[in-house]
Parts: C-alpha cells; sequence; structure tokens
C-alpha cells in the first residue's frame, strides 16, 4: 500500500528555521518526480515546490531563496529545508507524488506554525 | 504565478448538475492540457478526481468529468449527491515548469 509520511512539523519562531520529511513506501520512489503543497488555515491549496526523479528543483517564484527541496532516493524520502519563517508561512505542508503532470498521491500533511 | 480564478461556491440540489470554472492564461491552463482537479473534504488531504483535463482516476466515478475551452478549463458533477458536498481546486501545469492551483470552490449540497 502506498504511503507517505510527513514529520517535522511544529512550532516555530519567526526568523527561525525547520525541515520537513515525508517518508515514502509502497511505490518505487526513485522513479518519481514529488512536490510539496501547502494550506493555511481555512485557505487554499498552495503549490511550493516540486522535484523530479533526477533531482531536478522548482519552486513557487514567492519562496525561491527561502524554501529548499532534496531527496534521498537511498531512504526513500523527501525533504523540505524552510528557512526565515515568517506568520505566512503558517499551514498544513503536504508531501505528494506526482503523476506526469498531475499529484496522484498525497499524505497528510503536517502543521506548521510560526508564533512567537 | 497568479493563482487561478475559480467561483469561490457553487450549490445545487441532489440529483442535479453543476459546474466549477478555472480560470487562467495562455501560459497554464491555455498553453497545457495539463489541468487537474482535486475534492477535499473538511480535515482530509485532497484526492485526484481528474487529469489531463478530462481523464478519470480508476474509482472517480463518471459522474465528475472535465473539460477545457481556451483559458477556462471545467469540472462538472452530474447527479449530484449528498457525499459531493467538498472544497474543489483546479490546478495547471505552467510556462516556467511549476504548478498553480485556484483559489477554491466550496460545494454546497442543499
Amino acid at each position: 500500500e502506498m504511503q507517505l509520511v510527513e514529520s517535522g512539523g511544529g512550532l516555530v519562531q519567526p526568523g527561525g528555521s525547520l525541515r520537513l520529511s515525508c517518508a515514502a513506501s509502497g511505490f518505487s520512489f526513485s522513479s518519481y518526480a514529488m512536490t510539496w503543497v501547502r494550506q493555511a488555515p481555512g485557505k487554499g491549496l498552495e503549490w511550493v515546490s516540486g522535484i523530479t526523479s533526477g533531482g531536478s528543483t522548482y519552486y513557487a517564484d514567492s519562496l525561491k531563496g527561502q524554501f529548499t527541496t532534496s531527496r534521498d532516493n537511498s531512504k526513500n524520502t523527501l525533504y523540505l529545508q524552510m528557512n526565515s519563517l515568517r506568520a505566512e508561512d503558517t499551514a498544513v505542508y503536504y508531501c505528494a507524488k506526482m503523476g506526469i503532470h498531475f499529484i496522484d498521491y498525497w499524505g497528510q500533511g503536517t502543521l506548521v506554525t510560526v508564533s512567537s | 504565478q497568479s493563482a487561478l480564478t475559480q467561483p469561490a461556491s457553487v450549490s445545487g440540489s441532489p440529483g442535479q448538475s453543476i459546474t466549477i470554472s478555472c480560470t487562467g492564461t495562455s501560459s497554464d491552463v491555455g498553453g497545457y492540457n495539463y489541468v487537474s482537479w482535486y475534492q477535499q473534504h473538511p480535515g482530509k488531504a485532497p484526492k485526484l478526481m481528474i487529469y489531463d483535463v478530462s481523464y478519470r482516476p480508476s474509482g472517480v466515478s463518471n459522474r465528475f468529468s472535465g473539460s477545457k475551452s481556451g483559458n477556462t478549463a471545467s469540472l462538472t458533477i452530474s447527479g449530484l449527491q449528498a457525499e459531493d458536498e467538498a472544497d474543489y481546486y483546479c490546478s495547471s501545469y505552467t510556462s516556467n515548469s511549476t504548478r498553480v492551483f485556484g483559489g477554491g470552490t466550496k460545494l454546497t449540497v442543499l
């Protein structure tokens, strides 16, 4: 059974950093592009970043330079390094598996709260 | 990259059909046949309902259909059921290899 389990969320102070992890199982992780999507409380979905199976990365314009996505295919794990966090980065962060040009499977999400 | 434009809310009675629109630009919706639709119930992760404009994943009811004309894509739900009440989001591939979502539409089944 396919599973994506996010971890690393929590409370962080403004200006701080956090690294999210997403452990994948039940499919050939190294063969698929992956993506991060976030959802602020009571708001809509926002695409954050994507990484191809080969490791090329893409970011939402508003987040370039602030977030870094990486993957470790030997550990079947996706990462999101988040720096210089602001209150507006408070959201549930979803890890998701890509089909070709669509998300075909989502994790359950991890909540990041940026507050003093 | 600006969010795609969706109506904030739509409603319909059981058995009726509704359509949700998703308007972008020639750099996203209009430029590629890579529009997807997601259903999200409260407190749950989104679920893929339509991909590549009009294809249904295995297990998704054939009451859900998608289409596109120019810069606007549409999701139609026929034979509305109570369980269809949820938020719906469109998404598109973009010209700089990123993705963009719509603002979301809340569907109410009356």
